[in-house]
């Protein structure tokens, strides 16, 4: 069936270090998939979202292309902040349901 | 509209009992999705409304859960015999969009269910 297998966490960074969370995915058909954060305390919101392949999806500094080839959809980010701080959770849909990663913890220390 | 809103946030209560949530999703949005959430995993799909009408429900939901959206505004989500198995974050998001689920999804704070 379809499915999300996302890089296990914890992920700790120092300020403005490269980050890369791996995400890669099985599913028939064609998805649409998207990268979820949740900040402490808060709920899920959408960070960014690539509906075809090669799309890329870019919000916040954050970017993930999405490659059919590989059936990957890596979040990258050039330089984190600690505000960056939070749960990043990879998610596709190909159809009526949504199917979610397990999540990666990222602290990001000064 | 301050987002979507669920009710309660917490409840705790004692296997075999019956336990009802609410959502109320972005006023604009047709579409309304149910999913549970465990520790140190992603939320599971559950079922999803397009308007009033319930268009798909996952293997996880079982007998014991019903969900229901009568107007096609607010929804319930409701346990019957509960389970210790149940515990879990029940979140609800909603979208709007004439089709495909590509439309950016809300989500509200969650309600944590424990049962003892």
């Amino acid at each position: 069936g379809d499915s999300v297998t996302q890089m296990e966490g914890p992920v700790t960074l120092s300020e403005e270090a490269f980050l890369t969370i791996n995400c890669t995915y099985t599913a028939t058909g064609y998805p649409s998939l998207f990268w979820y954060v949740q900040y402490p305390g808060e709920g899920l919101q959408l960070l960014l979202k690539a509906t075809k392949a090669d799309d890329k999806g870019s919000n916040k500094g954050f970017e993930a292309t999405y490659r059919k080839e590989t059936t990957s959809f890596h979040l990258e980010k050039g330089s984190v902040q600690v505000s960056d701080s939070a749960v990043y959770f990879c998610a596709l849909n190909t159809g009526n349901q949504f199917y979610f990663g397990t999540g990666t913890s990222l602290t990001v220390i000064p | 509209d301050t987002g979507v809103s669920q009710d309660p946030r917490h409840k705790i209560t004692k296997r075999g009992q019956n336990v009802t949530f609410r959502c109320d999703p972005i006023s604009e949005h047709n579409r309304l999705y149910w999913y549970r959430q465990t520790l140190g995993q992603g939320p599971e799909f559950l079922t999803y409304f397009q308007n009033e009408a319930q268009l798909e429900k996952s293997r996880l939901l079982s007998d014991r859960f019903s969900a229901e959206r009568p107007k096609g505004s607010f929804s319930t989500l409701e346990i019957q015999r509960t389970e210790q198995g149940d515990s879990a974050m029940y979140l609800c998001a909603s979208s709007s969009g004439p089709g495909g689920l590509s439309y950016e999804q809300y989500f509200g704070p969650g309600t944590r269910l424990t049962v003892t």
